[in-house]
């Protein structure tokens, strides 16, 4: 069965410092993968996507994610965190035959301390 | 481009009445998303339409149903409301549902169960 783990649920790194979040999928053929945004009170906004090509994809905001076939991750990194990036942050995974549908992990709650 | 619409944005019912979200995509897209966030179980996928189509479903009770009009706009229906319904229901667009798409979400509908 499909399924997308973020080992971390609460985050805090300074702002200024590097950030790396971490998703485990687990999908039998090949994987798209997503990271979302979401800001209290709204919706998600994508921040990227992989579904094949280059295993470094660039995203909005600064933020870049590299996909490792071997470990079955997906982890979201930017290399300085500003007070704005305070949000949670969701990975998810969806598949050929799945159309729309996407499996989300539980989200990592990142907060910034000044 | 406006983005993905929901109304209404918050909604309070009681246990036992039934309710109806709306959801209006991005113009050009075709295919809508529907889930729901609780905290405790996180994001859940509940059902996909394309070209007025239930092309997808989650694993949610046929309490929760939908359609999709000739326009693409979408609504969900939820009988028999529970107290387990309180969640932030969201609902994403895209342009046909295919996986590598990019999927835009909307602000979501709080609903609130008495």
């Amino acid at each position: 069965a499909q399924s997308v783990t973020q080992p971390d649920i609460h985050i805090t790194v300074s702002e200024g410092a590097s950030l790396e979040l971490r998703c485990n999928y687990s999908y039998g053929a090949t994987p798209y993968l997503f990271w979302y945004v979401q800001s209290p009170g709204q919706g998600l906004q994508l921040l990227l996507k992989y579904f094949s090509g280059d295993t470094l994809v660039q995203g909005i905001k600064g933020f870049e994610a590299e996909f490792k076939r071997s470990q079955s991750s997906f982890n979201l990194r930017k290399p300085s965190v500003h007070w704005s990036d305070a949000a949670e942050y969701f990975c998810a995974v969806g598949g050929w035959n799945q159309g729309g549908k996407l499996i989300f992990g539980q989200g990592t709650e990142l907060s910034v301390k000044p | 481009k406006a983005g993905v619409t929901q109304t209404p944005r918050y909604l309070i019912k009681t246990r036992g009445q039934q309710v109806t979200l709306s959801c209006s995509p991005i113009s050009g897209h075709r295919s809508v998303s529907w889930y729901q966030q609780t905290p405790g179980q996180g994001l859940q996928f509940l059902f996909e339409y394309f070209s007025e189509t239930q092309r997808n479903k989650g694993n949610f009770p046929g309490r929760f149903s939908g359609r999709q009009f000739s326009n693409s706009r979408s609504e969900m229906n939820v009988s028999t409301l529970e107290l387990g319904d309180s969640a932030l229901y969201l609902c994403a667009s895209s342009f046909t549902g295919r996986p590598e798409e990019s999927q835009y979400f909307g602000p979501g509908t709080r609903l609130l169960v008495l």
